[in-house]
């Protein structure tokens, strides 16, 4: 069973502050790793996407992944209340069309 | 202007009725996905198309058809066989082309069952 884990929170940080989500993966063959923002009621966003070990940065965004360890996270610096959203992880496997997701982690930004 | 659209924004079924949801893109994406999502739960796959005139059962398909008969175009049925229909909806599609798929995803559809 493919599964993508992910701690439901919510995760509270101040304005300002850097805030940090994470996500754990069991397919070991997995190779594409997405962040997608989901305002209430809307549909999940793509935000960020990364394929190889390391950082990707956009922006306020760092996407890390480390798949030794099975685990990709985002960063968010100069946290904004406007950041405030449900973020998924999802994981795709090469010459798969399919991606798994993770339930979301909910991110609160107080002013 | 490119992009992923649904239709209807909300849709209320009656027990035993068949509806169908609309997903049209004009990306020029082969591959096309049907999800739901329930309150505090994540995406399931219900079925996918990687190609015009092909598409395959995703986690979730017991009560769901679909049908690709244009690249641009892939419909969903919510039968009766389903036995708890009421979700949100979510339409997506990748250029399926390559290793990687980012998927993008239309505004969704809430349906409703009364």
């Amino acid at each position: 069973q493919k599964e993508v884990e992910q701690n439901s929170g919510p995760l509270s940080v101040p304005e300002g502050a850097i805030a940090s989500l994470n996500c754990t993966y069991s397919d070991r063959g997995s190779q594409s790793f997405f962040w997608y923002r989901q305002y209430s009621g809307k549909s999940p966003e793509l935000i960020m996407f990364i394929y190889s070990n390391g950082d990707k940065e956009d922006g306020r965004f760092t996407a890390q992944l480390n798949k030794a360890s099975q685990y990709v996270s985002l960063l968010i610096r100069d946290s904004q209340p406007s950041d405030s959203a449900t973020y998924l992880c999802a994981v795709g496997l090469t010459g798969f069309q399919k991606l798994v997701f993770g339930t979301g982690t909910r991110l609160l930004v107080s002013p | 202007d490119g992009g992923i659209t649904q239709s209807p924004k909300y849709l209320f079924r009656k027990e035993g009725q068949n509806v169908t949801l609309s997903c049209e893109q004009n990306l020029n994406h082969d591959a096309m996905y049907w999800y739901r999502q329930d309150p505090g739960q994540g995406l399931r796959l219900i079925y996918y198309s990687q190609i015009v005139n092909d598409f395959q059962k995703g986690d979730i398909a017991e009560g769901y058809s679909v049908s690709r008969e244009k690249k641009e175009s892939f419909p969903l049925t919510v039968t009766s066989a389903q036995k708890n229909p009421t979700a949100f909806y979510l339409c997506a599609s990748s250029s399926g082309q390559g290793s990687y798929n980012e998927q993008f995803f239309g505004p969704g559809t809430r349906l409703t069952v009364l």
